[in-house]
């Protein structure tokens, strides 16, 4: 099974401008593994920001955008808030299954 | 709007076989244009993809739980299912539905325990 990495952690100022990456152990990241950027914050379910690597849920806020950053899939946040900081987790498919990777706990400080 | 809910029991013992049901209310199950998750996510842990699937029974399954999993789809009662047999406390976990990927139940926790 593949495996899918994540950055364990990262730290923004708010206001700022960070970038997420999610990296596959069978190779090179494509829109063919429709990656998926999920938001978890402590207590709550998860909910989908990004899809199929650049699509945005309807109620994705317009300060995170996803695409393709070299051999991986990257969710860059553009103008941090408090509120984003949470625990976020891609997803790859691979062939119908799905992989999440480790996640990444970003703190906005 | 589309809601998911999950129901089961929250204590399951060992060996025992773990079943979780998804109501779906707001949608049709039936639609094709769907197909219906399981996740879970251990106590401290990340999420772990457990397998999807479709209304007319079209499923794919992680590998490293295919085995133990059976889900299903009721359309007359607008749910789809869950079974883990042969349960140990490494299942212990909040087990989410969703439909795809973008409405989610809230998650309910099942504890393995004796």
């Amino acid at each position: 099974q593949a495996v899918v990495t994540q950055e364990p952690s990262l730290t923004v100022s708010p206001g700022g401008t960070v970038t997420l990456t999610c990296a596959s152990s069978t190779g090179a990241v494509s829109s063919g593994h429709y990656p998926h950027w999920l938001q978890q914050k402590p207590g709550q379910a998860p909910r989908t920001l990004i899809y199929d690597t650049t699509k945005k849920h309807s109620e994705t806020p317009a300060r995170f955008s996803g695409s393709l950053l070299g051999a991986k899939a990257a969710l860059t946040l553009s103008g941090a808030q408090p509120e984003d900081e949470a625990e976020y987790y891609c997803l790859l498919s691979y062939s119908g299954a799905r992989v999440f990777g480790g996640g990444t706990k970003l703190t906005v400080l | 709007q589309v809601q998911l809910q999950e129901s089961g029991p929250g204590l399951v013992k060992p060996s025992q076989t773990l079943s979780l049901t998804c109501t779906v209310s707001g949608g049709s199950i039936s639609s094709g244009a769907y197909y219906w998750t399981w996740i879970r996510q251990r106590p401290g842990k990340g999420l772990e993809w457990i397998g999807y699937t479709y209304y007319n029974g079209r499923a794919y399954y992680n590998p490293s739980l295919r085995s133990r999993i059976t889900t299903s789809v009721d359309t007359s009662k607008n749910q789809f299912s869950l079974q883990v047999n042969s349960v140990t406390a490494a299942d212990t976990a909040v087990y989410y539905c969703a439909r795809g990927l973008m409405y989610w139940g809230q998650g309910t926790l099942v504890t393995v325990s004796s």
